[in-house]
């Protein structure tokens, strides 16, 4: 039962590197997201994607872009990685975005640091 | 707008006795209510959800919730705390009407269980 899988789990970054955290769900799931975690702030969704094809921003999508690959993998990028991007950051997924109550499933974290 | 409030930082408790980790929100509408968990250097799991019907939602591990609309809370209950609840817990909170939102997160609760 894989549900939802992202890598990698840890990076260090130094400021102005790029990198991709990857991002794919076996539960046949419409909807994707990428959450970022930092203490005292719970979750903020970066970007979404309702619906395989559509990518829309979230509440704090500065400095990041994703890509809806294909129904199953969601990526994230960071261009120009800024300290203030270290951070914990959580891929989940739904079966639709604008369902009754659906619920949100969620990958284990990428624990990543821009130094 | 919708907003969820997550009044104590942290809830410490005995093993064994009742605990209550309190979540008030606010929609403009009726609301989806959430609560996952967290443990330490995982993602979050789902806990259980309320849609409609029961204002007494069960969920897993002997979790349950009461939904009070005249008081927009959503409380999270159990009636014998074990050590291995200790962990962050999440409320979350959807408008029913504004189908084109995510989730919005509380900033977490640490419940502490002491033996």
């Amino acid at each position: 039962n894989a549900g939802v899988t992202q890598t990698p789990k840890f990076q260090v970054l130094k400021t102005g590197q790029s990198m991709t955290l990857q991002c794919a769900q076996d539960m046949n799931h419409n909807s994707m997201y990428w959450y970022r975690q930092d203490p005292g702030m719970g979750l903020r969704l970066i970007y979404y994607s309702a619906s395989e094809g559509t990518t829309d921003k979230g509440e704090v999508p500065n400095g990041y872009n994703v890509s809806r690959l294909n129904k199953r993998e969601f990526s994230l990028r960071l261009e120009s990685a800024a300290p203030s991007q270290t951070s914990v950051y959580f891929c989940a997924s739904s079966e639709t975005y604008t369902g009754t109550g659906n619920t949100i499933y969620f990958g284990e974290g990428s624990w990543l640091t821009v130094v | 707008a919708q907003s969820v409030a997550q009044p104590e930082d942290q809830v410490n408790v005995a093993e064994g006795n009742p605990l209550t980790v309190k979540c008030t929100y606010s929609v403009s509408g009726n609301p989806y209510l959430f609560w996952y968990v967290q443990y330490p250097n995982r993602g979050l799991q789902f806990l259980l959800k309320y849609i409609t019907g029961d204002n007494l939602v069960k969920g897993s591990y002997g979790f349950e919730a009461e939904f009070n609309k005249s008081q927009t809370s959503f409380h999270l209950k159990k009636p014998s705390a074990l050590v291995s609840d200790s962990a962050l817990y999440f409320c979350a909170v959807r408008d029913i009407r504004q189908a084109g939102t995510a989730l919005i997160f509380g900033k977490g609760t640490t419940l502490s269980v002491s033996s």
